[in-house]
């Protein structure tokens, strides 16, 4: 069954340091999604992506996080200048045809 | 726009008893409804979804939900739990927005303790 793959499961971080959250979505999927969950609250959503640029982003969404495809299979979510309120699972998500959607496994960042 | 309301943010049951785990909805277009399992450290596992076909949707591992519009509601039922039932479940609800995507709008999650 195709997966979303997320790397790196689980990174740690500075405060004030960039980084940046990989995601190589389901291949012949068109939209994809980045979700955060802060440890022990729900997942909430920060941006989609369709046509190589931001179909909708959250209020969470500032200006410190950004979102590409460079390469037209992976799909990645920058945060600038991490805060330690930045701490949460990402999870990406891709989907293909209606509502076929595919999370994937998480990256952990911790931001100490 | 889109909410979910999860009542309950523990549930105990004992091993073998029915599972209910509730959702309410509110949504200003025709909803698309989820149901999601999250064990610890893990993913999110998608049991069962509601996209206006059948009321009554079976999922995995034994669960399923039922629609029901007048009572804006979309609850988890099972008929016995099992001990590897434990876990967070979470409810979503989906629309489609004028961008053609589908963010998912989710509910702050029901712990499920299943007591041997």
């Amino acid at each position: 069954e195709p997966e979303v793959t997320q790397t790196p499961s689980h990174q740690v971080t500075q405060m004030g340091q960039e980084v940046i959250l990989r995601c190589v979505p389901i291949s012949n999927h068109l939209y994809f999604y980045w979700y955060r969950q802060i440890l022990g609250q729900k997942v909430e959503f920060l941006v989609s992506f369709y046509n190589n640029e931001i179909s909708e982003k959250s209020e969470i969404f500032d200006d410190q996080f950004s979102v590409e495809r460079p390469d037209g299979s992976n799909f990645t979510l920058k945060i600038r200048s991490t805060k330690l309120e930045d701490s949460a699972m990402y999870f990406c998500a891709s989907e293909g045809v209606l509502l076929s959607y595919t999370f994937g496994s998480g990256t952990r960042l911790t931001v100490v | 726009a889109q909410s979910v309301t999860q009542l309950g943010s523990h549930v105990s049951v004992s091993e073998g008893a029915l599972v209910l785990l509730r959702c309410n909805y509110s949504s200003s277009v025709p909803p698309y409804l989820f149901w999601y399992v999250q064990y610890p450290n893990q993913g999110l596992q998608l049991l069962l979804k509601y996209t206006s076909a059948a009321t009554l949707v079976k999922g995995i591992n034994g669960f399923e939900a039922e629609f029901k519009k007048s009572e804006t509601s979309f609850h988890l039922t099972k008929p016995s739990a099992h001990m590897s039932d434990a876990a967070e479940y979470f409810c979503a609800v989906s629309g489609r927005a004028s961008s053609g995507t589908y963010k998912y709008i989710f509910g702050t999650g029901t712990r499920l303790k299943v007591l041997a």
